[in-house]
This record gives structure tokens, sequence and C-alpha cells, in this order.
């Protein structure tokens, strides 16, 4: 079993809708949880990060976290064709910073 | 957020030879530094993780030969991928922790693509 996992996609999204993104994790000690983007051929920039329960909003993103399903989610809203590209879900899990990524989910935006 | 630099971006090479790639925290001290891998389409791979002054801890199936790391300073590591092969030809990505406490957010640098002819 991944320790992270996500659905690969591509997840197709009309501009101007909200997309949904999902990522569970196997460790139950796990403290902070991460959202990434990646476009093609870059390297992962960090969205935002939560680490209690409940939801987050920055912008035009929502994380949303729940640990006892162990899972966490990120929401786009009124999502734009620069928002295409490949999400990263990550989890911290120890205490070195050492994050565990999923496989990605590669979002795309339709005009 | 904190500057991570990578250098070189691209680097061709032919089999045989050795490439060093430079990891640098610019605006922060890095206590740690990851480096992973990245094939097309497929996630990070963790493939080491690097401690200033002491040796890198590396991930099951990594050749510690093959990949070596050298993390001498708060703001420098360098991975040199030793008798590179065109398998080795990959993206490669380094990251870098301001240190052990807070939420641990890692921060990228832009990559280096390495092509083994």
């Amino acid at each position: 079993q991944k320790e992270v996992e996500q659905n690969s996609g591509p997840l197709s999204v009309p501009e101007g809708a909200i997309a949904s993104l999902n990522c569970t994790y196997s460790d139950r000690g796990s403290q902070s949880f991460f959202w990434y983007r990646q476009y093609s051929g870059k390297s992962p920039e960090l969205i935002m990060f939560i680490y209690s329960n409940g939801d987050k909003e920055d912008g035009r993103f929502t994380a949303q976290l729940n640990k006892a399903s162990q899972y966490v989610s990120l929401l786009i809203r009124d999502s734009q064709p620069s928002d295409s590209a490949t999400y990263l879900c990550a989890v911290k899990s120890g205490s070195w910073g050492k994050l565990q990524f999923g496989s990605g989910t590669q979002v795309v935006v339709t005009p | 957020g904190a500057v991570v630099s990578q250098h070189p971006s691209r680097v061709i090479c032919k089999s045989g030879t050795s490439v060093k790639i430079e990891c640098r925290s610019l605006d922060f001290q890095a206590t740690t530094m990851f480096w992973y891998r990245q094939f097309p389409k497929k996630s990070l791979m963790l493939m080491a993780t690097s401690n200033e002054g002491s040796k890198a801890t590396y991930e099951q199936g990594v050749e510690k030969d093959k990949f070596l790391i050298n993390h001498a300073s708060l703001t420098l590591s360098t991975l040199t991928v030793t008798s590179a092969h065109p398998e080795d030809s990959s993206f490669y990505i380094c990251s870098a922790s301001q240190g052990t406490g807070g939420t641990g957010e890692l921060f990228f640098g832009e990559g280096s693509r390495l092509t083994v002819l």
C-alpha cells in the first residue's frame, strides 16, 4: 500500500468551476500536509500547508484535513487555464521535514 | 518563501563521465537538504537526505557510490552522478528545509535535467 495516494487523473475542469483533489495517507502519526503544484518540466512549488483538522483558505485555494479519516483535499475555486498542472500531495511524518509525496493529480482546465 | 537555487538546469554528458549538480539555499541556512529524482509523468522519488557536516542517508535501492552527496556547508549541497549511464537520465530536484521544527515545508530548487548520451 502506498503511503500517500492520489487519483492520477487527468481531472478535466471547465474554466470558472471548482476543482476538487483528494489525497489519502496511511500513517496516522502524520503531522503536516502540503499541496504542491508542478508545471510540466518545472519543479514543484508550494501552494499551501495544513496541520489542523478543518479548512484552511488562501485565495482561491482551500485545503481540508480530516485526520480521523486520513485524508486531505484541495479545492481550487474559479479555476483558470493557468491552474492546469499536476498537483502533488505531500505528508510529513517524521521530525526531519522528510516528506512523502503522492503520485500527483493532473488537472486540466478547459476554456 | 525561501529561495533554493539549483545549477545547472540542464546538462548533457557522455556515458561514463561524472556530473555534479549544486543546490544552494540563498536566504536561509539549510541544515537538511533532500535530493529527489523524477521520471516523466511520475512523482518525486526521494533519493537521499543530506545533513550538513555528516554523511547522507540514502533511501533503499539508491546506490550511494553512484550518487555522491556532499553537504559541506549550511547553504550548499552537491549531488555527483558518477560514471553516468543513459538510464541515469532524469530530472533531479533538490529541496531544503529550514529546520527540524515548524511545519516542515520544503522549498525546491529549479531542478536539473540530466541527459546521458
